[in-house]
C-alpha cells in the first residue's frame, strides 16, 4: 500500500512570508506527528494528534507554528511569517492504533526561507 | 529530556570492511530503536530493542541492547554501498508516544 506522503517536497520562500505542509498519512493509521530535522540535528519532535484527541503541541517552537488535523487524516502544518531559522526538513510520521513506536515516516519537505 | 549521544558523527569506511557505532544515554530506555535515513528520504525503521542484554540480527546488521537499557550498537559485517546512510537511534520521548532521536552517524560505504 501507499506509504506517507508530503507536498511539496521542496519549498523556498522568502523571509516573512507563511508556508503550508501538508502530510498524507498511510490509511488506517490514527497517530500522526510532525518533526523537524535540521541541518546536523537529530529529528526534533513538534506536534502529534491522535484520533479525536486534542492534539500535543508541547514540541512547536513557537507561535508562529501551528498544525490541524482534518477528519483525523491529512494533516496541515503551517509557518507564519517565517524566519530564516525555520529552514529544515519537516518530516511526518504516522503510526498504527497502538503502535506508538512503529512510526512510518514520509520523505519530507525540505523548507529554504530567504 | 533524555538525550541520545551517537559516535562517530561521521563514518567511511571501505567496501567489505566491517563496522559499529554506538549510541549512548544516561537514562534508562524501555526500548531503543534504529532507523536508516537516505538522502531525500525519511528515517526507516530498522530494529527495535526492548530487552537489557538483547541481541537482534538482520542480515549482515547486528543490534545489541546495553544490559542496564542505556546504551546500543550496530555493528555491520562487511558493509556494502548500499549500506551508506544516516543511521538514527531513537528512544521514547517525554510523552510516551513521541520520539527522542540521536543527531545519528552518516555512514559513506566506498566501493
Amino acid at each position: 500500500g501507499a506509504g506517507v506522503s508530503q507536498s511539496p517536497s521542496n519549498k523556498v520562500t522568502e523571509k516573512g512570508k507563511d508556508v503550508e505542509l501538508r502530510c498524507d498519512p498511510i490509511s488506517g493509521h490514527t497517530a500522526l506527528y510532525w518533526y523537524r530535522q535540521s541541518l546536523g540535528q537529530g529529528l526534533e519532535f513538534l506536534i502529534y494528534f491522535q484520533g479525536n484527541s486534542a492534539p500535543d503541541k508541547s514540541g512547536l517552537p513557537s507561535d508562529r507554528f501551528s498544525a490541524e488535523r482534518t477528519g483525523g487524516s491529512v494533516s496541515t502544518l503551517t509557518i507564519q511569517r517565517t524566519q530564516q531559522e525555520d529552514s529544515a526538513v519537516y518530516l511526518c510520521a504516522s503510526s498504527p492504533p497502538g503502535q506508538h513506536g512503529t512510526q512510518y515516516f514520509g520523505p519530507g519537505t525540505r523548507l529554504l526561507v530567504l | 529530556t533524555q538525550l541520545l549521544e551517537q559516535s562517530p558523527q561521521f563514518l567511511s569506511i571501505q567496501e567489505g570492511e566491517n563496522l559499529t557505532v554506538y549510541c549512548n544515554s544516561s537514562s534508562v530506555f524501555s526500548s531503543l530503536q534504529w532507523y536508516r535515513q537516505e538522502p531525500g528520504e525519511g528515517p526507516v525503521l530498522l530494529v527495535t530493542v526492548v530487552t537489557g542484554g538483547e541481541v537482534k540480527k538482520l542480515k549482515r546488521l547486528t543490534f545489541q541492547f546495553g544490559d542496564a537499557r542505556k546504551d546500543s550498537s550496530l555493528h555491520i559485517t562487511a558493509a556494502q554501498p548500499g549500506d551508506t546512510g544516516l543511521y538514527l537511534c531513537a528512544g521514547p520521548g517525554a510523552g510516551s508516544y513521541q520520539l527522542t532521536f540521536g543527531k545519528g552517524t552518516k555512514l559513506s560505504v566506498i566501493p
